[in-house]
């Protein structure tokens, strides 16, 4: 079975703090992907990653960072967290290859106070 | 840039009855196209993935179609029950291999 894990499924942080949120897959998946979900916004695209070392923005990058020093996980940072950062982060994975699926975690819900 | 669109953004049907969710795209040169399924609070269940090269799918009582000339997927439900209730959002992956969402459907089955 596909799995991606991502670390914390509830976490409270307070405003300004630098948050760090993991993402790992154990399929060997180039693609990895971060999303927020916000209700009425559907899933925005924050970073994606098709490698080590690699990061490219998405619809949303100001306030995040992201790194991927191994392949198998995908870190996103809030490098100063704010009220407005308070959602639901969905992690991904996938192959590099047409047509195959991108596999889910089951969700950080962040709040930040 | 590419961009999915759900219609509606959300529904109330009274279980038993048949349904059509649309989900349109701006930009054909896609890889494939993916419905989920998401309750409240909880992460993405997969519904059916359809390949670039592929018209539809089916499981159960879902089928799913692509039309990527005219940028168009259906998802259909035939005789809705109450367990249905969800979001349901479309996906797809462009030619960039970027994963791109629609904002969802709420669907309400009325007992």
């Amino acid at each position: 079975d596909v799995k991606v894990t991502q670390s914390s499924r509830y976490l409270v942080k307070r405003t300004g703090e630098k948050v760090f949120l993991e993402c790992v897959q154990d399929m060997d998946h180039e693609n990895m992907f971060w999303y927020r979900q916000d209700p009425g916004l559907g899933l925005r695209l924050i970073y994606f990653s098709y490698d080590v070392k690699m990061k490219e923005k998405g619809d949303i990058p100001e306030g995040y960072s992201v790194s991927r020093e191994k392949k198998e996980r995908f870190s996103l940072i809030l490098e100063s967290a704010s009220t407005n950062q308070t959602s639901m982060y969905l992690c991904a994975s996938s192959f590099l290859t047409e047509g195959r699926e991108p596999f889910f975690g089951q969700g950080t819900r962040l709040t930040v106070v | 840039k590419q961009e999915v669109t759900q219609i509606p953004a959300a529904l109330s049907v009274p279980e038993g009855e048949n349904l059509v969710l649309n989900c349109s795209f701006t930009d054909s040169a896609i890889y494939n196209l993916q419905w989920f399924r998401q309750d409240p609070g909880k992460g993405l269940t997969s519904l059916l993935l359809i390949q670039s090269s592929q018209r539809e799918q089916t499981s159960g009582r879902l089928n799913a179609s692509l039309d990527k000339s005219s940028g168009r997927s259906t998802l259909y439900i035939a005789a809705s029950q109450p367990g249905d209730s969800a979001t349901y959002l479309c996906a797809l992956m462009d030619s960039s291999y970027k994963l791109i969402f629609g904002s969802g459907t709420r669907l309400l089955v009325r007992p």
